[in-house]
């Protein structure tokens, strides 16, 4: 059963930094390409960016670019996202999710989400 | 960037309506259009792929039609299950877009 496990809830503050994960497993991490997803509350999904386990090739959406890293560690199938200095405005919840075709990025499994506060 | 733009974004529906939701890109897209349901609390689920392809598992009263600039979403028989968001998605060229959502709730 293909599954991506996302790690718990986080609460931060503000200029903290923050690495969340999604562990992919049941079926080849490193044939997919694992992306991130922005829901922030009460809103819709917004696209960050994603990556390429086997050779950690990554793109980001011009809108994310330079505000989050995305990377991933091959040997124990699993992506991560994070932040060097946190905002309130990047309270949300953030998914993974699994695509196949290199280029045509759409999802068909996606992790079960993991919600981050910033606050003071 | 591609723009998509969903309509209408919210509606009332009662149980057997046919229902249809409409997504429009701001330029052509081929047929490089996903459909997602995503229901409080959960993480989005893939219902259609390649503008009309059912993704396996999911019923067959959803379907999907369209191409170039305009697309539709179809529930033949809405179910109480089926009282949720929906997005759209293209991934036709980088960066992928979502749709905004349409929200259908019970009439």
């Amino acid at each position: 059963e293909v599954q991506l496990v996302q790690s718990g809830a986080e609460v931060k503050k503000p200029g903290e930094s923050l690495k969340i994960s999604c562990k992919g497993s049941g079926y080849s991490f490193t044939s997919y390409w694992i992306g991130w997803v922005r829901q922030m509350p009460g809103k819709g999904l917004e696209w960050m960016g994603i990556i390429y386990p086997g050779d950690s090739d990554t793109r980001y959406s011009p809108s994310f670019q330079g505000q989050v890293t995305i990377s991933a560690d091959k040997s124990i199938s699993t992506a991560y996202l994070q932040w060097s200095s946190l905002k309130a405005s990047d309270t949300a919840m953030y998914y993974c999710a699994r695509s196949l075709v290199p280029s045509k990025y759409y999802f068909d499994y996606w992790g079960q989400g993991t919600l981050v506060t910033v606050s003071s | 960037a591609i723009r998509m733009t969903q309509s209408p974004s919210s509606f009332s529906a009662s149980t057997g309506d046919r229902v249809t939701i409409t997504c429009r890109a701001s330029q052509g897209i081929s047929s490089y259009l996903a459909w997602y349901q995503q229901k409080p609390g959960k993480a989005p689920k893939l219902l259609i792929y390649a503008a009309s392809t059912l993704q396996s598992g999911v019923p067959s009263r959803f379907s999907g039609s369209g191409s170039g600039t305009d697309f539709t979403l179809t529930i033949s028989c809405l179910q109480s299950e089926d009282f949720a968001t929906y997005y759209c998605q293209q991934y036709y060229s980088y960066p992928p877009a979502f749709g905004q959502g349409t929200k259908v709730e019970i009439k």
